[in-house]
């Protein structure tokens, strides 16, 4: 997985709790991403980083927001975890562009 | 209507079979057309990306991007059960940050 690490690699967790994920990456590239995965819906982007503190909203950025503070990190936090939130969500790296990600193993979340 | 469709299968063919993955897409501006393939409970994985039209080949894998029809198509030769996981198509436009919009994938079943 090209460098790529998430955690929790999966988590359970209670409506109303904050949750936060984790991206490390070793590739140094600039770009990250976060996604979140279902069926029918496909991968949707939550949000993106084009920098150490620089990110932007994705399609699908409504209850999540997000953190870089170092190059290699990429913070996703659900501030109050609903049930609509229950997703597999991927992180990916580029360093050219978006036509060149590469993703992480992914981490499943349940929201009970 | 989605921006990108993509039949989700599943597809099933015998070892050997030549396969063909396609999607349709309905915005013109896109430029980079991904293949990504996705094995159960892993993240997705890069197979190949083309700018603009025509057709880039690697190993047993062609890609081909049809502009005029908004149409591209991944084809797996000599097919092995190994290639059993979901196809996933993406596109991004070349302009301004490109974001990519994915299709749901295709899910094909190569039996030995």
């Amino acid at each position: 997985d090209a460098g790529i690490t998430q955690s929790p690699r999966h988590k359970v967790t209670e409506t109303g709790t904050p949750v936060t994920l984790r991206c490390h990456q070793t590739e140094n590239h600039r770009y990250m991403y976060w996604y979140r995965q279902d069926p029918g819906h496909g991968l949707r982007l939550i949000h993106y980083s084009y920098g150490v503190k620089d990110t932007d909203k994705g399609e699908v950025s409504d209850g999540y927001s997000v953190s870089r503070s170092k190059t290699e990190d990429f913070l996703l936090t659900l501030e109050s975890a609903t049930s609509s939130q229950t997703s597999v969500y991927f992180c990916a790296i580029s360093d050219h562009g978006a036509y060149e990600q590469y993703f992480g193993p992914g981490t499943r979340l349940t929201v009970t | 209507q989605k921006e990108v469709e993509q039949d989700p299968g599943p597809l099933s063919v015998p070892e050997g079979a030549i396969v063909s993955l396609n999607c349709t897409y309905s915005n013109s501006a896109f430029q980079y057309f991904m293949w990504y393939r996705q094995y159960s409970r892993k993240g997705p994985e890069l197979l190949m990306y083309t700018y603009s039209s025509g057709n880039k080949e690697d190993g047993r894998f062609t890609a081909q991007v049809d502009k005029s029809s908004k149409y591209i198509s991944l084809f797996i030769r000599d097919s092995q059960p190994s290639d059993s996981a979901t196809y996933l198509c993406a596109m991004a436009m070349n302009t301004g940050f490109q974001k990519l919009v994915f299709g749901t994938g295709t899910r094909l079943l190569v039996s030995p």
